[in-house]
Order: C-alpha cells, then sequence, then structure tokens
C-alpha cells in the first residue's frame, strides 16, 4: 500500500459528466502534483502545487482543473472530457519540490 | 533527441541474474536523479534516489551516477521473479533551473525475471 491514497481507483464516464478525482496523503509533504499516464508510456506532468498554491500548469486544457483544497488533499476536476483523455491518472507528493516523489497507484480513467 | 533516453527492451533473464538497466541525458542541469519501478495497474515505486554523482546501495539494488557521462545506471543482485515490472529513471534540476519541480521520465525498460 502507497501513502499517497487516491479515489476512485476506477472510473468511466460519458463527455458530457462532471467528476472528480481525489488524492490524499499525510506525510506532510508541501507539493503534489497530477500525472497522466497512457499505456506503455512515462508519466507526463499536468499540474505541480507548492505550498498549496499552483506552482505549474503544463499547457493542461480547462476540461482539467485542480484544486488543493489544503495541504493534504489535491483534487482534479473533470468536465467535458474527450475519449483520448483516457488514461492512468497518477497523484505524486514529496516534501518540497524538488524532493523524491512518491506516488499513488492512480484512477483508472476510462471515456465513453 | 529526448532529453532522457532508455533502452524500453524487453528485457528477459533468469532468476539469480544480475540486471543492469541505463539512462543517458543530455541536460547538465539535472542534478536529482531516481529510479522507480512500476507493476502493471500499480503507480511508481521510488526505489532509489541519489543526489549528484556517485553510488548507492540497497539491499540488492545499486544505483550508480556518473554526472561527466551523462549517464545513470541501476544494478539489481540475484534477480527474483517479484522484479518482474517496468523500470524508470527519472531526474530533475535543482532550484533556478528550468526544469525545476518537474520530473523527467525515460521510457521504462520492461524487465521479466523467469524462473
Amino acid at each position: 500500500d502507497t501513502e499517497v491514497t487516491q479515489t476512485p481507483k476506477h472510473l468511466v464516464m460519458g463527455m458530457t459528466n462532471k467528476k472528480s478525482l481525489k488524492c490524499e496523503q499525510h506525510m506532510g509533504h508541501r507539493a503534489m502534483y497530477w500525472y497522466k499516464q497512457k499505456a506503455k508510456k512515462p508519466p507526463e506532468l499536468m499540474f505541480v502545487y507548492s505550498y498549496e498554491k499552483l506552482s505549474i500548469n503544463e499547457s493542461v486544457p480547462s476540461r482539467f482543473s485542480p484544486e488543493c483544497p489544503n495541504s493534504s488533499l489535491l483534487n482534479l476536476h473533470l468536465h467535458a472530457l474527450q475519449p483520448e483523455d483516457s488514461a492512468l491518472y497518477l497523484c505524486a507528493s514529496s516534501q518540497e519540490m524538488v524532493r523524491p516523489q512518491h506516488f499513488g497507484d492512480g484512477t483508472r480513467l476510462s471515456i465513453l | 533527441q529526448k532529453e532522457v533516453e532508455q533502452d524500453p527492451g524487453p528485457l528477459s533473464v533468469p532468476e539469480g541474474a544480475i540486471v543492469s538497466l541505463n539512462c543517458t541525458y543530455s541536460n547538465s542541469a539535472f542534478q536529482y536523479f531516481m529510479w522507480y519501478r512500476q507493476y502493471s495497474r500499480k503507480g511508481p515505486e521510488l526505489l532509489m534516489y541519489t543526489y549528484s554523482s556517485g553510488n548507492k546501495e540497497d539491499g540488492r539494488f545499486t544505483a550508480q551516477v556518473d554526472k561527466s557521462s551523462k549517464y545513470i545506471s541501476l544494478f539489481i543482485r540475484d534477480s527474483q521473479p517479484s522484479d518482474s515490472a517496468t523500470y524508470l529513471c527519472a531526474m530533475s534540476a535543482g532550484a533556478g533551473g528550468t526544469s525545476y519541480g518537474k520530473l523527467t521520465f525515460g521510457q521504462g525498460t520492461i524487465l521479466t525475471v523467469h524462473p
């Protein structure tokens, strides 16, 4: 079991739905990350929060909206997704932005 | 040319073999070097973390970083079937670098250890 917990583990949604992915860590880490991973590819960075402020946005489409309600929680709000957005979405955390990142097991998202 | 190059394999070895996994990189600003192991349907698991050049050992795993050659390695001794996974190298720059806070991954090497 990892120390970064992601829910749900699986999610199937239509292109008009709105859903949210959740991530929680209790390691006292101050940096949290969202990644997208397609099959047989490495993770691709989407967003970075440092001390609860959005620090990096890798030009992600606005249909993905991150939120960091507090230092332990990270959400990713999804709206009007496309079939090509089907992927494994990974959350990670680290003590500071430069320290090694610890990943959760991800949410496997399928868009119908 | 990718910033980080990693042979995707696949690599198949018998149980007990020594496995050598390698990555090369082009960005001289990289200072932090990591190896992750990812099992199917799981997230990447941090195996080794090294700052700057040198060696680090943890049980059956040894990580080496040669910044002069821009080359990093992970050695697995006495490999086990449970080591079968995808191995990802990753690296990042220090504060002030353009990739600060970002991990740049290799493509991953698929390793199978057969009994």
